[in-house]
């Protein structure tokens, strides 16, 4: 299996414009998480999603923040309209969760390091 | 990371033991993670506890006291290639919550 795969690897924007980060889980997985990791916050998770639908978005940062998973292959973060303050390296990690409480170890994609000038 | 913690840096000498710490509360636990993230890469699953105990898996071996809220990372005969940060993190129904990392610097 090749991973989780994301794209695009590194995405330079100005502030205003729109940037769409996208994921493809590992085949099989049913749960599929974002999250932001910078040096001041660490790793935060922002939305996860398991069997496609969205189940804790609590750390979507505002509404400039939205994510859809459309189908089990591919889900998209989307900024709109993007600041210098969302520049991170966004990663999405994938995970077979049995049961709802059950724990899942996580597979991270290789992120995309985000600038926002 | 929000209710868990664990040291910003630590040290350690090639070929010796290290540990590293990690508390944590919270209401709702499922399991407790360690991951290992090199410099810009991504991170990656070292070891996972659910119940109360050790977990060895070679080097690396992992404790959990759920009544405590503590776990520990304990890394044996260490390699230069273990410089790394480590993360730990605890699940709550199928949501993981990282601490900051642990930055351990291995010197020869």
């Amino acid at each position: 299996d090749a991973g989780v795969i994301q794209s695009p690897r590194h995405e330079v924007t100005e502030m205003g414009q729109e940037v769409t980060l996208r994921c493809k889980p590992i085949s099989g997985h049913n749960s599929l998480f974002w999250y932001r990791q910078t040096m001041m916050r660490g790793l935060e998770l922002l939305i996860y999603f398991n069997n496609n639908v969205p189940i804790d978005d609590s750390g979507m940062p505002e509404d400039r923040f939205s994510a859809k998973m459309p189908n089990a292959s591919f889900s998209t973060l989307k900024i709109q309209p993007s600041e210098p303050r969302d520049s991170a390296v966004y990663f999405c990690a994938s995970s077979f969760l049995i049961a709802h409480l059950s724990p899942n170890e996580q597979f991270f994609g290789p992120g995309t390091r985000l600038t926002v000038l | 990371g929000q209710n868990i913690d664990q040291p910003t840096e630590m040290t350690a000498t090639e070929g010796a033991i290290v540990q590293i710490n990690c508390t944590y509360q919270t209401s709702g636990f499922n399991g407790l993670f360690w991951y290992q993230q090199h410099a810009g890469e991504a991170p990656t699953f070292l070891s996972y506890n659910v119940l109360d105990g050790l977990e060895e898996k070679g080097r690396f071996s992992s404790f959990l006291s759920r009544s405590k809220g503590y776990s520990y990372l304990l890394l044996k005969e260490l390699q230069m290639k273990d410089s790394a940060s480590y993360l730990c993190a605890y699940t709550n129904a199928g949501k993981s919550t990282f601490g900051d990392g642990t930055t351990l610097t291995v010197k020869p």
